[in-house]
């Protein structure tokens, strides 16, 4: 999965609880990237991060917030967990200066909210 | 925003046969198409990309092909093999690098 590691893998919570989300690489790619897979939708973009403290929305971005204090890391925190984010997760690292660069997805992390 | 739709949702074909998947994006500044392969548990795989100065590209038993008048790509696989069977995206790339996906094509290769 192109020295991207996603932790947790799998994680069940409760409505209401603060949620994180960890994305780590070792690429030292640029540009990170969060997305949802839900049946039906395929892969949504959530956030994205080109540098370090530099982020910006996605397509669903309501009800979530990411943090890069680091080229490594890309967290994704779900401040107030709802069962409609039940959904699995994916970050993706890209090494573009600008457009048209091939994204590399991790393995995925499996929330569920109750 | 970009809108990518994907057909068929599901295919089933014999081992050796070809199979075709096709794809149509709404925003004609899109210039980036990536198609993934995704098996049972696991990421997204990168297999084959295609950008708008060219019109078809191969590795291999895969192809894509893209018509940017008509705004439609596709996948085409080769010789099928068990080992191809997965779902498979495509996307579309509109500005900084964003990628808007397709819903997935389910190809199931029967020995």
């Amino acid at each position: 999965d192109a020295g991207i590691t996603q932790s947790p893998r799998h994680k069940v919570t409760e409505t209401g609880t603060p949620v994180t989300l960890r994305c780590h690489q070792t690429e030292n790619h640029r540009y990170m990237y969060w997305y949802r897979q839900d049946p039906g939708h395929g892969l949504r973009l959530i956030h994205y991060s080109y540098g370090v403290k530099d982020t910006d929305k996605g397509e669903v971005s309501d009800g979530y917030s990411v943090s890069r204090s680091k080229t490594e890391d890309f967290l994704l925190t779900l401040e107030s967990a709802t069962s409609s984010q039940t959904s699995v997760y994916f970050c993706a690292i890209s090494p573009g200066q600008g457009v048209s660069y091939e994204q590399y997805f991790g393995p995925g992390t499996r929330l569920t909210v109750t | 925003g970009e809108n990518v739709e994907q057909h068929p949702s599901t295919l089933s074909v014999q081992e050796g046969d070809s199979a075709v998947i096709k794809c149509t994006y709404s925003d004609s500044a899109s210039n980036y198409f990536p198609w993934y392969k995704q098996e049972l548990g696991k990421g997204p795989q990168l297999i084959i990309d295609i950008r708008s100065n060219v019109g078809e590209k191969k590795d291999q038993r895969i192809a894509v092909t893209l018509n940017k008048t008509a705004k439609h790509f596709s996948l085409h696989i080769t010789e099928t093999q068990p080992e191809d069977s997965a779902v498979y995206f495509c996307a579309a790339e509109i500005g900084a690098n964003n990628l808007f996906f397709g819903t997935g094509t389910r190809l199931t290769v029967i020995p």
